[in-house]
Parts: C-alpha cells; sequence; structure tokens
C-alpha cells in the first residue's frame, strides 16, 4: 500500500514571497502519477498540477513547479510570487500508473495537508 | 462545463438517523468517486464506481454504507444508522474513462454533522 506524508501541518508566509511545502510518499510502484490539489476555505478542491514519475523534469505551471526526487521518494511543491489567493489547504496525492485496459480504475491517496495562510 | 454538483451542502442530523447524498457528475465523465474527509484528514476513497459497476468498494463501512448509481449518471450515498464519528465532508469526484492520468475534478461537497 502506498502512503503520502506531508509533515508540515500549517505553513504561512508574506505574500509575493515563495514558500515550499513538503511531501513524501512511500511505494514499491516504479511507475505512478503525483499530484499537489489546492482546497481554498469553504470551495472545491482544484488540481494544482501534476507530474508523472518517468519523467525527470519537473512540472511547472505558471507561479507553480515541483521538485521530484524519486529515489528520495520526495515531491515538494513550490509558489513563487504567493498571492492572497492562494491561501488554502494543499493535498499531497499519490496514484499508481493504470494500463490502458484499466482506465477509469484510478484510485488517488492523500497526504493529511498543509494549511497556507498567505499574508498581506 | 459544468462541474461535479453534490447536495445538499450541509446536513445535521442525530446520530442513528439515517442520511442520503447526491452527486452529479460532469457529463461524460464515466468514473465516478466517493471520498471521506474528516477534519484534519486527506480525502479518503469510499468507493469509486466505473459507470454503473462497482470498482472499489474496499474502504466502505457496509454495515453502514450503500451507494449505488443506477444509469452510470448520478450517483447516492446513503450513511444508516449514522454514527458519531461520521461526521466529515463526502466529496464526489469524477475522471473521464479513457485518461488514465488520474485528474479528478471534485464537488464542492456536503458537510455531515452527526450529534
Amino acid at each position: 500500500a502506498q502512503t503520502v506524508t506531508q509533515s508540515q501541518p500549517e505553513m504561512s508566509v508574506q505574500e509575493a514571497e515563495t514558500v515550499t511545502l513538503s511531501c513524501t510518499y512511500d511505494t514499491s510502484e516504479n511507475n505512478y502519477y503525483l499530484f499537489w490539489y489546492k482546497q481554498p476555505p469553504s470551495r472545491q478542491m482544484i488540481l494544482v498540477i501534476r507530474q508523472e514519475a518517468y519523467k525527470q523534469q519537473n512540472a511547472t505551471e505558471n507561479r507553480f513547479s515541483v521538485n521530484f526526487q524519486k529515489a528520495a521518494k520526495s515531491f515538494s511543491l513550490k509558489i513563487s510570487d504567493s498571492q492572497l489567493g492562494d491561501t488554502a489547504m494543499y493535498f499531497c496525492a499519490f496514484m499508481k500508473h493504470v494500463v490502458r485496459s484499466n482506465f477509469g480504475n484510478e484510485k488517488l491517496t492523500f497526504g493529511t495537508g498543509t494549511r497556507l495562510t498567505i499574508i498581506p | 462545463e459544468a462541474g461535479v454538483a453534490q447536495s445538499p451542502r450541509y446536513k445535521i442530523i442525530e446520530k442513528r438517523q439515517s442520511v442520503a447524498f447526491w452527486c452529479n457528475p460532469i457529463s461524460g465523465h464515466a468514473t465516478l468517486y466517493w471520498y471521506q474527509q474528516i477534519l484534519g484528514q486527506g480525502p479518503k476513497l469510499l468507493i469509486q464506481f466505473q459507470n454503473n459497476g462497482v470498482v472499489d468498494d474496499s474502504q466502505l463501512p457496509k454495515d453502514r454504507f450503500s451507494a449505488e448509481r443506477l444509469k452510470g449518471v448520478d450517483s447516492t450515498l446513503k450513511i444508516q444508522p449514522a454514527k458519531l464519528e461520521d461526521s466529515a465532508v463526502y466529496l464526489c469526484a469524477s475522471s473521464l474513462r479513457t485518461s488514465g492520468q488520474g485528474e479528478q475534478y471534485f464537488g464542492p461537497g456536503t458537510r455531515l454533522t452527526v450529534t
């Protein structure tokens, strides 16, 4: 079974600064996906960024980037130029690679989350 | 494109009562998930449907929880009878049949309080 660990329950940072959220995971799989999801207060969860384990290049999405260290089983999220709208719970999640014949069988395993507050 | 819809948004019941939650996934999404998110924890998968068939219900407490997706579209999750520890947010999510990349779209959730 896979486990996902987020060791920072809460973080805060000044607006416009850079912040890094940590995530480690444990798996015996070689092919998998990692995700960061954002859950704003009283709003629904949305996908921030996705990383395929077979890709060495770190994923980036505008101000969001990851540092994926496969050997260390580490997957951190960096938010640059943080904005007030970035205030939210952030969840790291893991999913095994699903072969085409088994599409529709994806299962996400989530960490416990990091509550991020951006201070004006 | 409309997102995943859930109702009700909030529900308060007493222990031993019954409750039902409804979910309407994004049009064309064959896979539907129900998650339980207890305060301070990440979401935990309860059940996963592919069209109207169950793919994974290994973590569903079947003595009190049930779920159905009769026509492969809408889904209902029921708890009967509820316990105090069922207080949580119940999230519904959906994904495309052919995605294979795990992108799931979440609804706003139903916050259940059992007193």
